[in-house]
C-alpha cells in the first residue's frame, strides 16, 4: 500500500544529543515536509522540500536540520540547539500541483526528553 | 501573513446530531484553499474536505460539508449524523502558494469534538 512511513513511533533524546526522524514515502511525491506539533497547539512548519537536493526553512527551522537525497526520504534532525524538543512531529508529502494539493500525513514521532 | 483562526476549543454533540465547528481565516492572496483534517487519538491527520477560493459551490464529502463565506472570511465545516467515530480533533488549514509550486499548509489550534451517546 502507498503511503508515508515515520520511524520510530516514540524517541528519547538526552541533552546534549542529536536525534534524526525518519519518513519514507512510496507514493512519488516531489514535495516533503516537517511539522512539529505541541498540545493545544496547531501544526507549525519546519522545513519543507520540493524537490531532490532542495529544501526551504519553514516558521520554526531553528535546531533543526533536514536533508534531501533521495525523492522518497526526508529524514528530520533534532540538533541539541533545539531547547525544546518535546513534541508530536509529523511527516507528509504532496504531489499533484493543483488547488485540490492536499498533504497526505504519516502517523508521526512523538520525541522526548530524558 | 496568513492566520487561521479556530475558538472553540472543545465541543460536545449528540450522536445522530450535526454540529459544525468554526474556521475563520485572513488573507490577501485572492487564490486559496481552504481544507479541514481530521485527527484521532492515534496522531495520524485524515483529509477531510477541501475548499478552493473561486469554487462557487460549497464542497460536499458524505457526511461532511463545508460553509463557505467567502465575504466573512470563514469555512465552518458541518458534520451531519455525528457517529461516535467522529470523536476526534479537527484542523482547519489553509493553502500558501510556494515558489516554484507546492504547497505549505497553515493551520488552526484545532477543536476537540466529543460525540456522546
Amino acid at each position: 500500500d502507498g503511503g508515508i512511513t515515520q520511524s520510530p513511533k516514540y524517541l528519547f533524546r538526552k541533552e546534549g544529543q542529536n536525534v534524526t526522524l525518519s519518513c519514507e514515502q512510496n507514493l512519488n511525491h516531489d514535495a516533503m515536509y516537517w511539522y512539529r506539533q505541541d498540545p493545544g497547539q496547531g501544526l507549525r512548519l519546519i522545513y519543507y522540500s520540493q524537490i531532490v537536493n532542495d529544501f526551504q526553512k519553514g516558521d520554526i527551522a531553528e535546531g533543526y536540520s533536514v536533508s534531501r537525497e533521495k525523492k522518497e526520504s526526508f529524514p528530520l534532525t533534532v540538533t541539541s540547539a533545539q531547547k525544546n524538543p518535546t513534541a508530536f512531529y509529523l511527516c507528509a508529502s504532496s504531489g499533484d500541483r493543483g488547488w485540490h494539493e492536499k498533504l497526505f500525513f504519516g502517523s508521526g514521532t512523538q520525541l522526548s526528553v530524558l | 501573513a496568513q492566520k487561521i483562526t479556530q475558538t472553540q476549543p472543545g465541543m460536545f454533540v449528540q450522536e445522530k446530531e450535526a454540529v459544525t465547528l468554526d474556521c475563520t481565516y485572513d488573507t490577501s492572496d485572492p487564490s486559496y484553499g481552504l481544507f479541514w483534517y481530521k485527527q484521532p487519538s492515534s496522531g495520524e491527520m485524515i483529509f477531510l474536505i477541501y475548499q478552493g477560493s473561486y469554487d462557487q459551490q460549497n464542497a460536499t464529502e458524505g457526511r461532511y460539508s463545508l460553509n463557505f463565506q467567502k465575504a466573512r472570511k470563514s469555512a465552518n465545516l458541518v458534520i451531519s449524523a455525528s457517529q461516535l467515530g467522529d470523536s476526534a480533533m479537527y484542523f482547519c488549514a489553509m493553502r500558501e502558494k510556494i515558489t516554484g509550486g507546492g504547497n505549505k499548509l497553515t493551520f488552526g489550534t484545532g477543536t476537540q469534538l466529543k460525540v456522546e451517546l
